[in-house]
């Protein structure tokens, strides 16, 4: 089946500083990715959409210039949070659209803890 | 959006039948039925999806009802490996996203 690979699979970073996921589709294009974020028990939550070739389209409340989203092949996906700060301490997980019986595939997801 | 109900947590033994509840009495005639699950620390993965007749995989059944204002998820026989939080979905969001709700958080007992 269609597989999201995402990297790393955790990460420890100081407040101020940026940190890129990445997330790459292996055995098929992903013209759209979507990002998630998860809270300590809470359910997954659209941070945003990015489209290949194009500006990502963020959920209302997330802001576009600490969480750069860029897009610019049909296999890659990358979200770079910029001046990091404790409350974006969080599970990142992204997710592409496969069609077919299953539907849209997960990445293995990211913690983030700023420190 | 349509609205699922789902039950917060269920609690089974292991290598007994699990039926996992959804409430969804608002679907539209095209809304497919669609279950995730979430094991702990990892992103969700597909278990299974339906339109209206009951459907059947290597991972679960899926049962529908007649009026399609619910379904059940069922886990013939389940193992400590599927404990996870189970999400049922209708439809996507305004991006074409799967919107999640709460889930409910399956615990299983050896």
């Amino acid at each position: 089946g269609a597989v999201v690979s995402q990297h790393p699979s955790w990460v420890i970073c100081k407040s101020g500083t940026s940190v890129k996921i990445e997330c790459r589709s292996l055995d098929f294009q992903a013209t759209t990715m979507f990002w998630y974020r998860q809270f300590p028990k809470q359910s997954l939550m659209l941070m945003a959409t990015s489209n290949e070739g194009s500006k990502a389209t963020y959920e209302q409340g997330v802001e576009k210039d600490k969480f750069l989203i860029n897009h610019a092949s049909l296999t890659l996906s990358t979200l770079t949070v910029t001046s990091a700060h404790p409350e974006d301490s969080s599970f990142y997980i992204c997710s592409a659209r496969v069609g077919g019986a299953y539907g849209y595939t997960f990445g293995s997801g990211t913690r983030l803890t700023v420190v | 959006d349509a609205k699922t109900t789902q039950p917060n947590s269920m609690e089974s033994n292991e290598e007994e039948p699990v039926h996992l509840p959804c409430n969804h009495s608002t679907i539209s005639g095209t809304d497919y039925i669609h279950w995730y699950r979430q094991l702990p620390s990892q992103g969700p993965e597909y278990v299974i999806h339906g339109l209206t007749s009951n459907v059947n995989n290597r991972m679960a059944s899926l049962a529908i009802a007649e009026d399609r204002k619910s379904s059940t998820l069922i886990l013939h026989r389940a193992t400590l490996r599927d404990a996870a939080v189970y999400y049922c979905i209708l439809r996507g969001g305004s991006q074409g996203n799967l919107i999640f709700g709460k889930g409910t958080k399956l615990s299983v007992k050896p």
